[in-house]
């Protein structure tokens, strides 16, 4: 069965770190990979997405994302953490050509001063 | 400005009132999706539609239904709500078949739903 998993429920790094928030797909084929941030009382921005091509994809607000095949895996990464990027993010799998997206649980991320 | 927008945004409710939870995209997608979100469960899947009268269960659909009368409009409509749809409810828009952009969905901005 499709599947994402985010392990990490809750982060809290200092700002000025970096960070890096884990993620994990199960899917039988080639996935379609998101990442999507919630701030506080809003609703869902896409940070990023992984279709095809390059292994590394650059999304906004400075975030990255890894996708590695061997590892099943999606990471985000973000070399320097400001503390407006206190939110919880959400990595998405693409459940072909359906539209549905699949959600791991959520990580919560605080920013300390 | 292409979004999607739901109403109302926050509504308190008891239990067996029925109610409906509007939905508008003005990107001319075909396909639409409502979701739950709920503490540690991320969004779950409600119900989507991939065209006008196409609609089809998700993972969660128990206790809801959905029309795709028109194709930027995919109401939710609870007919006899109960305290365990308490929840918050986004629904999403996207394009299919488009190299690059399949799969992309578009968020609302979201509905706080309180059954009492």
């Amino acid at each position: 069965a499709q599947s994402v998993t985010q392990p990490d429920i809750h982060i809290t790094v200092s700002e000025g770190a970096s960070l890096e928030l884990r993620c994990n797909y199960s899917y039988g084929a080639t996935p379609y990979l998101f990442w999507y941030v919630q701030s506080p009382g809003q609703g869902l921005q896409l940070l990023l997405k992984y279709f095809s091509g390059d292994t590394l994809v650059q999304g906004i607000k400075g975030f990255e994302a890894e996708f590695k095949r061997s590892q099943s895996s999606f990471n985000l990464r973000k070399p320097s953490v400001h503390w407006s990027d206190a939110a919880e993010y959400f990595c998405a799998v693409g459940a072909g050509n359906t539209g549905k997206l699949i959600f791991g649980q959520g990580t919560t991320l605080q920013v300390k001063p | 400005e292409a979004q999607v927008t739901q109403n109302p945004r926050y509504l308190i409710t008891v239990t067996g009132k029925k109610l409906t939870v509007t939905c508008s995209q003005n990107m001319n997608h075909e396909y639409m999706s409502w979701y739950r979100q709920d503490p540690g469960l991320g969004l779950r899947q409600i119900y989507y539609s991939m065209n006008v009268e196409v609609t089809d269960k998700g993972d969660v659909p128990e206790g809801y239904k959905v029309s795709r009368k028109e194709k930027r409009n995919f109401p939710l409509i609870l007919e006899s709500p109960s305290p365990n749809q308490t929840s918050l409810y986004f629904c999403a828009s996207n394009t299919l078949g488009l190299a690059g952009e399949e799969d992309t969905q578009y968020f609302g901005p979201g509905t706080r739903l309180t059954v009492l």
